[in-house]
């Protein structure tokens, strides 16, 4: 069964930092493409970035490019999301998901979510 | 960025009632369109991909149409399990963007 575990988040100060974490069971990260995706308390979905099966292609969203590094660890299943120079807009649940090729690289499997509070 | 306008914002209906909800691409897409359901406090559950492909386990009530700019997510006959907030997602190009979803609601 494929499960994601997100953990991490955490109530910060502007201007600080925190890196995610996603521990894949079931599957092999190395072997999809994954996502980070967040929302915002009362609001819609906000892709935030992706990492290919290789790892040699990484995309980011504009509002968090040059703050945000997304990353894995193959030895330990674990997709990373370092998050630097928060803003009260980095505010919301973030997610991780896998993207599946063979259903049209839709997010197939998600996480239950990991919450980030950035306030002082 | 390709910006997804989802319509109606609510949809308010009654069990057994046909549903059915909208999102317009900017520009097109062709076929690259997905659709995910979300209910409170649950991450998001993949419905459709590709237009019109429904998601593995997904029931048959569930079915999408569409190309280029416009798609359409129609529900046959709504079950009391339905009612959620259901959003678009294009994967065309990057960067990923999704709608601003359609809540439907019990009447």
């Amino acid at each position: 069964e494929v499960q994601l575990l997100e953990s991490g988040g955490d109530l910060v100060q502007p201007g600080g930092s925190l890196r995610l974490s996603c521990a894949a069971s079931g599957f092999m990260i190395s072997t999809y493409g994954m996502t980070w995706v967040r929302q915002a308390p009362g609001k819609g979905l906000e892709w935030v970035s992706f990492i290919s099966a290789s790892g040699t292609i990484t995309y980011y969203a504009d509002s968090v490019k040059g703050r945000f590094t997304i990353s894995r660890d193959h030895s330990k299943n674990t997709l990373y999301l370092q998050m630097n120079s928060l803003r009260d807009e980095d505010t919301a649940v973030y997610y991780c998901a896998k993207r599946d090729v063979p259903q049209g690289y839709g997010m197939d499997d998600w996480g239950q979510g990991t919450t980030v509070t950035v306030s002082s | 960025e390709i910006v997804l306008t989802q319509s109606p914002a609510t949809l308010s209906l009654s069990p057994g009632e046909r549903a059915t909800l909208s999102c317009r691409a900017s520009q097109s897409v062709g076929s690259y369109l997905i659709w995910y359901q979300q209910k409170p406090g649950q991450a998001p559950r993949l419905l459709i991909y590709d237009a019109s492909n429904r998601a593995a386990g997904i029931p048959a009530r569930f079915s999408g149409s569409g190309s280029e700019t416009d798609f359409t997510l129609t529900i046959s006959s709504l079950e009391p399990e339905d009612f959620a907030v259901y959003y678009c997602q294009q994967r065309s190009n990057w960067p990923i963007t999704f709608g601003q979803g359609t809540r439907l609601e019990i009447k």
